[in-house]
């Protein structure tokens, strides 16, 4: 079974301009969570998507948007791009909400922001 | 203070060394705990997950649960140098906001030489 992809891998953009990553979640999987890593920060909470719905919100401003399609593809797109959200962003899938729900990680985008 | 605390190393050990990792947390909410290891440049990959208190083994790895002081370790036996990444602890509640998302520690990056 294929495991969570993420595209695209690598991405370099300028301050103000805006950005949209892409996550493909493993078959079968209907929760979609995303995460910014930062070596300041660690791992941190963006928000989790269920049925299409936003279930779950960290703590980031208002640029920071996705949304999830009724594949469960899910997108997350960064507005007005500042130099602190050069990060690795990680999607990560599960069955469903659970917490006997493993989330399992793909290998991110890494985001550059000039 | 952060809901997860977790010593960001770096760990340096010989080759067939234990090693002992650890995090401790605040939120009583949390009843399932994880340790993931993440190599550079790569996601985070589930390497061990519990759910009660007590030790649960798996080949080199242990991962052990102290709910009533609220702490989590992570023993690797025999460490080898394929061991060498950076082990992040992560946690999740049953209900309410932690339902979703990880809590995750800082991470602690190891480093096993021959």
């Amino acid at each position: 079974k294929a495991g969570v992809t993420q595209t695209p891998r690598y991405l370099i953009k300028t301050r103000g301009q805006q950005v949209t990553l892409s996550c493909s979640p493993i078959s079968g999987h209907r929760s979609v969570s995303w995460y910014q890593q930062t070596p300041g920060q660690g791992l941190q909470f963006l928000f989790e998507y269920f049925s299409e719905t936003q279930r779950n919100k960290g703590n980031f401003p208002g640029r920071f948007s996705g949304r999830q399609f009724s594949n469960s593809r899910s997108e997350m797109n960064v507005s007005t791009l500042e130099l602190g959200d050069s990060a690795l962003y990680l999607c990560a899938s599960s069955l469903g909400r659970s917490g006997t729900d493993t989330q399992y990680f793909g290998p991110g985008t890494r985001l550059t922001v000039l | 203070q952060k809901e997860v605390e977790q010593d960001p190393g770096p760990l340096s050990v010989p080759e067939g060394a234990i090693v002992s990792l650890n995090c401790t947390y605040s939120n009583s909410a949390f009843q399932y705990f994880m340790w993931y290891r993440q190599y550079s440049r790569k996601g985070p990959e589930l390497l061990m997950y519990t759910y009660s208190s007590g030790n649960k083994e798996d080949g080199r790895f242990t991962a052990q649960v102290d709910k009533s002081s609220k702490y989590i370790s992570l023993f690797i036996r025999d460490s080898q140098p394929s061991d060498s990444a950076t082990y992040l602890c992560a946690m999740r509640g049953g209900g309410g906001s932690t339902l979703g998302r990880l809590y995750f520690g800082r991470g602690t990056q190891l480093t096993v030489w021959p």
